[in-house]
């Protein structure tokens, strides 16, 4: 069973770097697609960008935060990771990391909740 | 992008009814739709794929049915563990888009 665990700081200033780190078990990089999705309350669910692997790492970015966003992925540690640059305050949310089959979000770590206030 | 209206935002069901929560999308998707619970303070669960499959594990009163701009998921039975936030996701494009989510409470 895929499980997945977010972490990272919960409370950032607006204007700075916001970086997340997902680390994954009980699955392999090259089996799955995998995202990072928030959740705001005025936003609802709103897709980040994901990657996938098949022989080379493909990276895809929602287009509204494509200039603000970054994801990297590291096999040796198992993990992924999100880089939001610029962050305000319509940034707060709960951030998850997602693995998925084709489009089928299956497995959802727990959420963190990132806060943007100075 | 690719515009996902759920409707309605909010229901109120007693256990036993039928509940039927619809998803209205801005171009054709085909049938590439799918359907998640999510509970208050836990991960969004998939719960049907490509508008009708039923997730494995997922109990037969959910169903789901649709294609190209209107899709529909139907919840025969309510049971008590089913009040929750129901939320439709689009992949016929990307960005991957959800709809903004149909709250079923207790009535």
């Amino acid at each position: 069973q895929v499980q997945l665990q977010e972490s990272g700081p919960g409370l950032v200033k607006p204007s700075e770097t916001l970086s997340l780190t997902c680390s994954v078990s009980g699955g392999s990089f090259s089996s799955y697609y995998w995202s990072w999705i928030r959740q705001s309350p005025g936003k609802g669910l709103e897709w980040i960008g994901y990657f996938y692997n098949s022989g080379t790492t493909n990276y895809y970015y929602s287009p509204s935060l494509k200039s603000r966003v970054t994801i990297s992925v590291d096999m040796s540690k198992n993990q992924f990771s999100l880089k939001v640059k610029s962050m305000t305050v319509a940034d707060t949310a709960i951030y998850y990391c997602v693995g998925h089959v084709g489009q089928q979000m299956y497995y959802w770590g727990q959420g963190t909740l990132v806060t943007v206030s100075s | 992008d690719i515009q996902m209206t759920q409707s309605p935002s909010s229901l109120s069901a007693s256990v036993g009814d039928r509940v039927t929560i619809t998803c209205q999308a801005s171009h054709d998707i085909k049938n590439y739709l799918n359907w998640y619970q999510q509970k208050s303070g836990k991960a969004p669960k998939l719960l049907i794929y490509d508008a009708s499959n039923l997730e494995t594990g997922v109990p037969s009163r959910f169903s789901g049915s649709g294609s190209g701009t209107v899709f529909t998921l139907t919840l025969t039975n309510m049971q008590p563990e089913d009040f929750a936030t129901y939320y439709c996701q689009q992949y016929g494009d990307l960005p991957v888009t959800f709809g903004g989510g149909t709250k079923v409470d207790m009535k």
